[in-house]
C-alpha cells in the first residue's frame, strides 16, 4: 500500500490568499508529481521533480510554484489564489523500477474551492 | 486530438454484469499501459499494468492491450457495487521523455 499523504483535504479560502498544499511520502520515491484534475478531464501534470533541488514545470500552465528541498516533501504554494484555482489537486510520487515500470502511486487529493 | 481517449461514461450496469472498459491511444511509442480505480473523493489507486501487448489477469479483473489497434481494455467479472468508481486508463513509453499519459476516466455504476 502507498504511503503518501496530502494536507489539507478540503480548504475553502478568499481570493488573493497566499496557500501551501502539503505533499509527503514515506517511500523513499525519487520523483514526484502534482496534478490538477477538474471533472470529467484528464489529469493534467502542473509540477514534477526527479530529485532533491530539481522541479519542472508540467504541460498545464499553473501561477503555483513547488519546492525539493526534502526527498519526501514535495509542497505546492500558490502566492495569489484566484477561483479559477478552484480544482482538485492530486500529489503522486513514483520509484526507480525502470522508467517504463515507473508506476506512480497517488495521495488523496486536495480539493481546492477559492471563493 | 488527445493523445489518450476513453469515453467518460457514465456506465451503468447490474451486480454481476460483465464490464468493459476502453482506451484508445494514437502514439505507438506508448508500450507499458496501466489501470487506476478511482472512488469518489480519493486519488487514484493502481488496479493492473501490462507490457506491450497481450492479456493479464487479477482475480476478476483482466487487462488486455492491443497495439497494431492502439487499444487497450479492462475487464470485470461478475461485477459488484463496490467497483463503483472511475476508471482511468494510462500509458507511458519512450515519446522523447518519458513521462504518463492519463485518459479522462470512465465512471462506472453497478446496481445492487
Amino acid at each position: 500500500e502507498a504511503d503518501i499523504y496530502q494536507t489539507p483535504r478540503y480548504l475553502v479560502i478568499g481570493t488573493g490568499k497566499k496557500i501551501t498544499l502539503e505533499c509527503s511520502q514515506t517511500m523513499g520515491h525519487d520523483k514526484m508529481y502534482w496534478y490538477q484534475q477538474d471533472p470529467g478531464m484528464e489529469l493534467h501534470l502542473i509540477h514534477y521533480s526527479y530529485g532533491v533541488n530539481s522541479t519542472e514545470k508540467g504541460d498545464l500552465s499553473s501561477e503555483s510554484t513547488v519546492s525539493r528541498i526534502r526527498t519526501e516533501h514535495f509542497p505546492l504554494t500558490l502566492e495569489s489564489a484566484r477561483p479559477s484555482h478552484t480544482s482538485q489537486y492530486l500529489c503522486a510520487s513514483s520509484g526507480s523500477g525502470g522508467v517504463l515500470t515507473d508506476t506512480q502511486y497517488f495521495g488523496p487529493g486536495t480539493r481546492l474551492t477559492v471563493l | 486530438q488527445k493523445e489518450v481517449e476513453q469515453d467518460p461514461g457514465p456506465l451503468s450496469v447490474p451486480e454481476g454484469a460483465i464490464v468493459s472498459l476502453n482506451c484508445t491511444y494514437s502514439n505507438s511509442a506508448f508500450q507499458y499501459f496501466m489501470w487506476y480505480r478511482q472512488y469518489s473523493r480519493k486519488g487514484p489507486e493502481l488496479l493492473m499494468y501490462t507490457y506491450s501487448s497481450g492479456n493479464k489477469e487479477d482475480g476478476r479483473f483482466t487487462a488486455q492491450v492491443d497495439k497494431s489497434s492502439k487499444y487497450i481494455s479492462l475487464f470485470i467479472r461478475d461485477s459488484q457495487p463496490s467497483d463503483s468508481a472511475t476508471y482511468l486508463c494510462a500509458m507511458t513509453g519512450n515519446t522523447g521523455g518519458f513521462k504518463t499519459i492519463f485518459g479522462a476516466g470512465t465512471r462506472l455504476f453497478v446496481k445492487a
